[in-house]
């Protein structure tokens, strides 16, 4: 069971450039998420996602885009990065169902954008 | 809309001792769930401690417990006997209704052990 897994680690990137930040579960989970969290701060939630094909924005989509084609995968794509993006970005996923769900946080991802 | 708040951005706290780490939160909805994250410094998001807007009692994990006074909004984060391990950024988060996936933090309180 590897949870949830990120890649890349660390990217850079150059003002205006797209990319596109990968995050996959392995624990069957409905529920999945994007944040970032910038130096000394908490944590914002981006965009999220409810199932396979549902996702809804959440404190900061804008400049991002997002799309969930499979339960296991939910990529998080940047259309043309700017400084104000560099922060650290945690993918998570939890269970479905009402009551406690815990949320498992992928490792990170640090991007730099110049 | 939720708001968490976290009002002390860093503690200092010395070593065995208890410490309590404040949050207060406002949501309209009915049911919530209030969630403790621990963050060292390595990055890693761990979680500690969940309590339900519907659940009577606090909600205990080992050393952490979280002390939910509903009618003040405030799900405060008790740690008893403080390690040096302990030191760490920690986070207060809501979910908002049935919604799992949805889940909003607060700023953070730096949490500094001295031995």
């Amino acid at each position: 069971n590897a949870g949830v897994t990120q890649t890349p680690k660390f990217q850079v990137l150059k003002t205006g450039q797209s990319m596109t930040l990968q995050c996959a579960q392995d624990m069957n989970h409905e529920y999945m998420s994007w944040y970032r969290q910038d130096p000394g701060m908490g944590l914002r939630l981006i965009h999220y996602s409810v199932g396979a094909g549902i996702t809804d924005q959440g404190e900061v989509p804008n400049g991002y885009n997002v799309s969930r084609s499979t339960t296991e995968d939910f990529p998080l794509r940047l259309l043309s990065a700017a400084p104000s993006q560099t922060s650290v970005y945690f993918c998570a996923s939890s269970g479905s169902g009402g009551g406690f769900n815990e949320q498992f946080f992928g490792p990170g991802t640090r991007l730099t954008v110049l | 809309a939720q708001k968490i708040t976290q009002t002390q951005p860093g503690m200092f706290v010395q070593e065995k001792e208890a410490v309590t780490l404040d949050c207060t939160y406002d949501t309209s909805d009915q049911s919530y769930g209030l969630f403790w994250y621990k963050q060292p410094s390595s990055g890693e998001m761990i979680f500690l401690i969940y309590q339900g807007s519907y659940d009577e009692q606090n909600a205990t994990e080992g050393r952490y417990s979280l002390n939910f006074q509903k009618a003040r909004k405030s799900a405060n984060l008790v740690i008893s006997a403080s390690q040096l391990g302990d030191s760490a950024m920690y986070f207060c988060a809501m979910r908002e209704g049935q919604w799992a996936s949805k889940i909003i933090f607060g700023s953070g309180t730096r949490l500094s052990i001295r031995p």
